[in-house]
């Protein structure tokens, strides 16, 4: 079982919608969740981090995480075109773990 | 510039070569890792460095060597290159490991990658 899933997609959300990405992982002792955002051929990029329960916004991207159920999300509203990438959610144990990643297009 | 760069940023060698992939960091970061990213995968940690001279082995640590004598400098060798090690590499550096996985430090830098290419 691999410590960090996601759904490889690739999702495709017109733009101006809601865009969610979908994450869960397996070690309950993990205590840090960051969502990277990897442009083709480009290195990944720290857009958004969570550690408690709950919701955290900071601009049109929304994390959400619940450890009882070992899950993690990421939101984006009001996509654009310029969100289409590859969105890699990484969790933290003794280790720092990254999924596979979500292919996201907005399509203009 | 301030930063994290990584050369070369393509490599095609030839199986049983050895290849030296540099890391060069001007933050002063204690943490340095070096990670491979492949389809189906994602980012795999293969060594990493808490400190010049500290090294400890990630993941996927098998046909690689590390060195970090220092603090600014972590390069990644491959004694021996197999197909299998074809790969885009990412080197990475944090100030502090426990700040960053406890989310008190969102500062993992990533450089550039390099495209590794093993025929």
């Amino acid at each position: 079982q691999k410590e960090v899933e996601q759904n490889s997609g690739p999702l495709s959300v017109p733009e101006g919608a809601i865009a969610s990405l979908n994450c869960t992982y397996s070690d309950r002792g993990s205590q840090s969740f960051f969502w990277y955002r990897q442009y083709s051929g480009k290195s990944p990029e720290l857009i958004m981090f969570i550690y408690s329960n709950g919701d955290k916004e900071d601009g049109r991207f929304t994390a959400q995480l619940n450890k009882a159920s070992q899950y993690v999300s990421l939101l984006i509203r009001d996509s654009q075109p310029s969100d289409s990438a590859t969105y890699l959610c990484a969790v933290s144990s003794n280790q720092f773990y990254f999924g596979t990643g979500t292919s996201l297009t907005v399509i203009p | 510039d301030a930063g994290i760069t990584q050369s070369p940023r393509y490599k095609i060698t030839e199986t049983g070569r050895q290849v030296t992939l540099m890391c060069h960091q001007t933050w002063s970061h204690s943490y340095m890792f070096w990670y491979r990213q492949d389809l189906g995968h994602g980012l795999r940690l293969i060594y990493y460095s808490a400190a010049a001279d500290i090294t400890d082995k990630g993941e996927v640590p098998d046909g690689y060597v590390v060195s970090r004598s220092k603090t600014e400098n972590f390069p990644l060798t491959l004694e021996s290159a197999t197909r299998s090690q074809t790969s885009v590499y990412f080197c990475a550096s944090s100030e502090s490991q426990y700040r960053m996985l406890t989310g008190r430090d969102t500062t993992l830098h990533f450089g550039n990658g390099t495209r590794l290419t093993v025929t």
